[in-house]
């Protein structure tokens, strides 16, 4: 158990829909990041959160947006969803922005979109 | 553009025998390494790191070595327990690109009894 909970688990849901998948990161933990894993390809970074700020951004499509909150937990909005977003969805959490902290991720969260 | 790559989707070894796992990656520009093993169902977890100011990292049965001229870096399994049945991820960090992480695409080891 890594320390980092994303809820839910599974989610199906219909072309056109808007889904928001949630993450808690470590205790402790100011720094969230997004990456998403589609079928057959390793995992492609989205997006990274600092202390509730944005702090890099990676291939993340405009119909996507994410926070990271006061509490530092983390949500990520998917919109206008397509067949192609179907894919896992994992978040990671380090301690900060430095340089080689480990990211430990989430469990992950399952979106298939008919 | 894939700039880190496992070239090998599976990789099959004997329980006992030593499990080599290949990386390679073409940015000059990483200078952080780290390998993630991942089981069905579940996140990866964080195995090993290597900075790229060192050529070798041990931890236990699991050690990393990196060759920056070739610009390539393998995980060493000593000895293979069925329990390292899993997808391992090669992964990498650049000094320019803040704290994302630029995954391969995997390599399926499976420990034989």
């Amino acid at each position: 158990d890594s320390g980092v909970t994303q809820t839910p688990k599974h989610l199906i849901t219909a072309t056109g829909q808007r889904v928001t998948l949630r993450c808690s990161p470590r205790s402790g933990d100011l720094s969230v990041y997004w990456y998403q894993q589609s079928l057959d390809q390793g995992l492609q970074f989205l997006i990274q959160y600092y202390n509730g700020e944005e702090r890099a951004k990676g291939n993340i499509l405009e119909r996507f947006s994410a926070q990271q909150f006061p509490d530092l937990h983390s949500e990520l909005n998917l919109s206008s969803l397509e067949l192609g977003d179907s894919a896992l969805y994992f978040c990671a959490s380090s301690v900060g922005t430095g340089g080689g902290e480990t990211q430990y991720f989430g469990p992950g969260t399952r979106l298939l979109v008919l | 553009d894939q700039q880190v790559k496992q070239n090998s989707p599976s990789l099959s070894v004997q329980e006992g025998r030593i499990s080599i796992l290949n990386c390679d990656y073409t940015n000059s520009m990483f200078d952080y390494f780290l390998w993630y093993k991942k089981y069905p169902a579940e996140g990866p977890t964080f195995l090993i790191s290597i900075s790229s100011i060192k050529d070798k990292n041990e931890d236990g049965r699991f050690t990393v070595f990196l060759n920056k001229s070739a610009k390539h870096l393998s995980l060493h399994i000593v000895p293979s327990q069925p329990g390292d049945s899993a997808v391992y991820f090669c992964a990498a960090r650049s000094i320019q690109g803040a704290q994302k992480l630029v995954f391969g695409q995997g390599t399926r080891l499976t420990i034989n009894p």
